[in-house]
């Protein structure tokens, strides 16, 4: 009964390789995320995504596409992976109007 | 743009000791603060959340965290430490609900028997 689940929790890959992570969550929440925690442990959102509303951080480059089948899941496409791409990277969900974000396990990514 | 900042990157404290973790927000609004808790290899925990009631937050585990507006902080405490607190502690702020969230840099908390 995984509230927020990741696939794969680790991805090695090689650069300029394209991959996806995905995201599910099953707690009926219509807000998910993506964040992306560096080596130094520092968190930073990378997306906000809702029915209605796709949020971008500014400092995400465009590789990097979110993309949601249905209100459960939120993937993450990388182009043309780079060494710099390396990270753990988070999904979140909540539900529009909540408090509490809920975190996935999170998706160690090694670039080679 | 909200922030906050966590001061002191590594905290070493005496099991049953107390626990103090700091945290200073930076927001033009009324803030929501969090504080979240990352054990190795694992994802984040939500341990308290300010929201605009209450000034003193309990959390889950012992802890909670003081909102002082007149001096723009969050602390976290927890009067007695136990060994399996240790992990990585996160502040965090959001503009308003739903509203992505800033986290600080994150402050390690090591505790010695």
């Amino acid at each position: 009964d995984t509230a927020v689940s990741q696939t794969p929790k680790y991805l090695v890959t090689q650069m300029g390789n394209d991959k996806s992570i995905k995201c599910e969550q099953n707690l009926g929440h219509d807000t998910m995320y993506w964040y992306k925690q560096d080596s130094k442990k520092f968190l930073k959102i990378m997306f906000s995504y809702n029915n209605k509303e796709l949020i971008i951080n500014e400092t995400v480059p465009n590789r990097f596409s979110p993309k949601s089948p249905d209100k459960a899941h939120l993937n993450l496409h990388i182009n043309s992976l780079e060494l710099g791409d390396s990270a753990v990277y988070f999904c979140a969900s909540t539900l529009q109007g909540s408090n509490e974000q809920f975190f996935g396990p999170g998706t160690r990514l090694t670039v080679l | 743009a909200q922030s906050v900042t966590q001061l002191g990157s590594h905290v070493s404290v005496s099991e049953g000791a107390l626990v103090l973790l700091r945290c200073n927000y930076s927001s033009s609004v009324p803030p929501y603060l969090f504080w979240y808790v990352q054990y190795p290899n694992q994802g984040l925990q939500l341990l308290l959340k300010y929201t605009s009631a209450a000034t003193l937050v309990k959390g889950i585990n012992g802890f909670e965290a003081e909102f002082k507006k007149s001096e723009t902080s969050f602390h976290l405490t927890k009067p007695s430490a136990h060994m399996s607190d240790a992990a990585e502690y996160f502040c965090a702020v959001s503009e308003n609900s739903g509203y992505a969230l800033n986290f600080g840099k994150g402050t390690s908390l090591l505790v010695t028997p």
